[in-house]
């Protein structure tokens, strides 16, 4: 069964706008983690938030995490063509090691 | 260091064959992990590994689908007898130590074996 909900489940921009998913989850977690998939291929790990950090930054990725409203958002600042692709959440609840995914949020950066 | 190989990378059958995809981790990495994408939705974890023992195969339908890691190393998933909803993308992952609660590992996934059940 599918953990969390991306919204929106699909975003078209234009090339140096930012992007912004949401992902929520039912569950207690641990971790919280931001993969990548481009189309027909395997995912890409972008970032991981623990459930004690509210907010992590990588490049030009900044993720947030709400354990109150279980819920979590991913911002992808000046988008480029390249980020084109389809963005999952996933979360490693409590008591349990491996990832559940949610339904992904697919990115359309139009150059 | 070279990512997770997958093999092969799509294949075609007829209900009721059976089907088998093969993976190889990265050199030293512990855990493996197999899921199931269908089309349009996440990854869905189906078992999972550490070295050659079981530690996860909850949501594996194992009426039909097997899996082993022999010598804890590359791992084969079998499909037997294949249904037309087993077409999805099966997509091997591994990470180099087992998560848990304090620690958290990366999992790298390879590129997937497309299954299509006609």
């Amino acid at each position: 069964s599918q953990q969390g909900e991306e919204d929106p489940q699909a975003l078209s921009i234009q090339e140096g706008e930012n992007a912004t998913m949401n992902c929520s989850y039912k569950t207690s977690i641990n971790n919280l983690q931001w993969y990548r998939q481009n189309s027909g291929r395997g995912l890409v790990h972008l970032i991981l938030i623990r459930s004690n950090e509210r907010e992590k930054h990588s490049g030009r990725l900044r993720v947030t995490l709400d354990t109150s409203k279980k819920s979590s958002s991913l911002l992808i600042t000046a988008s480029r063509a390249a980020d084109t692709a389809s963005y999952f959440c996933a979360t490693v609840d409590t008591g349990r090691r491996a990832l559940t995914f949610g339904s992904g949020t697919r990115l359309q950066v139009q150059p | 260091e070279a990512g997770v190989a997958q093999s092969p990378r799509y294949k075609i059958i007829e209900k009721r064959q059976s089907v088998a995809f093969w993976c190889n981790p990265i050199s030293g990495h512990a855990t493996l992990y197999w899921y199931q994408q269908i089309l349009g939705q996440g990854p869905k974890l189906l078992i999972q590994f550490q070295n050659n023992g079981v530690v996860d195969d909850s949501q594996l339908p194992k009426d039909r689908f097997s899996a082993e890691r022999l010598k804890g190393v590359d791992s084969t998933l079998k499909i037997q007898p294949a249904k037309l909803e087993d077409s999805a993308v099966y997509l091997c992952a591994s990470s180099q130590i087992p998560p848990s609660a304090t620690r958290q590992e990366t999992q790298y996934f390879g590129p997937g074996t497309r299954l299509l059940v006609l």
